[in-house]
């Protein structure tokens, strides 16, 4: 199983441009989310999902759009970049209280 | 607000030595409280948890302490390697339900020296 992927690795983007990040589960859980990880803030949850069609806000939702057509995947997108927004993005899926994640997308905002 | 505050930011040790990182909670709801490790450039990966029903868990040479009085939990990492290099998260989330939502410490990040 290739458990939960994220694409692209990386990404640079110039400051108001658009893009969506990718994430795809293999595993049929039901729950999915978005973190982003920046130096000495820790895991911010960004957005959620409990299922397909169904999302919610975490910590910090502004400038970050999401959507659940299917079970297998969770994009993210970002609207209008700004600098701000320069982080590590981490996608996981949940079963049992187990959260289990991708290997992450390296984003740079100019 | 910080829900789950977690210390010390950084630690370094000796191979062999046990480093110990502390987390203390403040919503009382919680019932589940999981260790993540991440390696540079991956995702984390849960590591160990506890529910607080019981005060300590072990798992090979890492074992979590519980004190539901004092809303605080702590990893120990005995006869610490190398290999143990990495940050590790603290975390606290509600069981049942569909909602697996994490709430996760800042961080430590361990370097254990040969």
């Amino acid at each position: 199983n290739a458990g939960v992927t994220q694409t692209p690795k990386f990404q640079v983007l110039k400051t108001g441009q658009s893009m969506t990040l990718q994430c795809a589960q293999d595993m049929n859980h039901e729950y999915m989310s978005w973190y982003r990880q920046d130096p000495g803030m820790g895991l911010r949850l960004i957005h959620y999902s409990v299922g397909a069609g169904i999302t919610d806000q975490g910590e910090v939702p502004n400038g970050y759009n999401v959507s659940r057509s299917t079970t297998e995947d969770f994009p993210l997108r970002l609207l209008s970049a700004a600098p701000s927004q320069t982080s590590v993005y981490f996608c996981a899926s949940s079963y049992k209280n187990i959260q289990y994640f991708g290997a992450g997308t390296r984003l740079s905002v100019l | 607000q910080q829900q789950v505050k977690q210390s010390p930011q950084s630690l370094i040790v000796q191979k062999g030595g046990i480093p110990i990182i502390n987390c203390a909670y403040e919503n009382t709801a919680f019932d589940y409280f999981p260790w993540y490790q991440q390696f540079p450039g991956k995702g984390p990966a849960l590591l160990i948890a506890i529910r607080p029903d019981v005060s300590e868990k072990k798992e090979g040479r890492f074992t979590i302490s519980f004190n539901k009085s004092a809303k605080q939990f702590s990893l120990h990492i005995m006869d610490s390697q190398p290999g143990d290099s990495a940050t590790y998260f603290c975390a606290a989330s509600f069981q049942g339900g569909s909602n697996y939502k994490l709430t996760f410490g800042k961080g430590t990040l361990l370097t254990v020296n040969p």
